[in-house]
C-alpha cells in the first residue's frame, strides 16, 4: 500500500498569500496518478489536480499542482477567503487507492 | 451535470450490515468511461477508499475491507450499492460515493451520508 504523508499539518495564512503544500509518496506513483482534493467544514471533498498538475473543470488558475515520483505540491498563488479549508492528495495508481492525511489551511 | 445521491439508514446496529445506494442523475451509469467508487470519513478524520465498481460489475476493493464489502450496479434504476457486513463502532463515517472519470480520479462526489453504528 502507498502511503501519502501531507506536511504540515496545518498552516496559518493570510487572505493573499501564496502557499506550497507537501505530498510525499511512501513509493513511486504510477503515471503520476497524484490527485488533490479540497475539503470544505460540512461538504464532500471537490477535486482540484489530476494527473499531478491538470486542473478541473471549473478550477481557477491560481491553483497549480506538480511534481513526479514520490514528492508533489499544490500551490495557491494567492489565498481567496474560500480558500481555507482541508486539501487532501491522493494516489489513483496503484491498489488500493490512499488518501493523505490532509493539510488544514485556516486563517492567521 | 452528473449529480450523485446517497441513501440509506443512518443507523446500523453492531454485526449487522450497512447498506447504501448512490443514486445517478444527469448522465447514465452504463457510460464506458465511467468507475464509480465508494470512500468514507470517520468524524473529523481523514478519507478512506472502500471500493470502485464498473457497470458491467467489475468490482475493485481495499483489502483492508475486502472481506466485508459488497457492491452492485443496478442500471435499470440508475444506482450502484454498497453492502458493509458484521460493523463494529469503527465503521462509523461519512459514506461518500463518487464518480471515476477518465482522469483517474473522483471528480464528482455525492453530498455524504452519515452512518452511526450502535445499539
Amino acid at each position: 500500500e502507498i502511503v501519502l504523508t501531507q506536511s504540515p499539518g496545518t498552516l496559518s495564512l493570510s487572505p493573499g498569500e501564496r502557499v506550497t503544500l507537501s505530498c510525499r509518496a511512501s513509493q513511486s506513483v504510477r503515471s503520476n496518478y497524484l490527485a488533490w482534493y479540497q475539503q470544505k467544514p460540512g461538504q464532500a471533498p471537490r477535486l482540484l489536480i489530476y494527473g499531478a498538475s491538470s486542473r478541473a473543470s471549473g478550477i481557477p488558475d491560481r491553483f497549480s499542482g506538480s511534481g513526479s515520483g514520490t514528492d508533489f505540491t499544490l500551490t495557491v498563488s494567492r489565498l481567496e477567503p474560500e480558500d481555507f479549508a482541508v486539501y487532501y492528495c491522493q494516489q489513483d495508481g496503484t491498489s488500493p487507492l490512499t488518501f493523505g492525511g490532509g493539510t488544514k489551511v485556516e486563517i492567521k | 451535470q452528473l449529480h450523485l445521491q446517497e441513501s440509506g439508514p443512518g443507523l446500523v446496529k453492531p454485526s449487522e450490515t450497512l447498506s447504501l445506494t448512490c443514486t445517478v442523475s444527469g448522465g447514465s451509469i452504463r457510460n464506458a468511461n465511467y468507475y464509480w467508487g465508494w470512500i468514507r470519513q470517520p468524524p473529523g478524520k481523514g478519507l478512506e477508499w472502500i471500493g470502485n465498481i464498473y457497470y458491467t460489475g467489475n468490482t475493485y476493493y481495499n483489502p483492508s475491507l475486502k472481506s466485508r464489502v459488497t457492491t452492485s450496479v443496478d442500471t435499470s434504476q440508475n444506482q450502484f450499492s454498497l453492502s458493509l457486513s458484521s460493523v463494529t463502532a469503527a465503521d462509523m463515517a461519512i459514506y461518500y460515493c463518487a464518480w471515476v472519470s477518465g482522469t483517474g480520479a473522483f471528480d464528482i462526489w455525492g453530498q455524504g451520508t452519515m452512518v452511526t453504528v450502535s445499539s
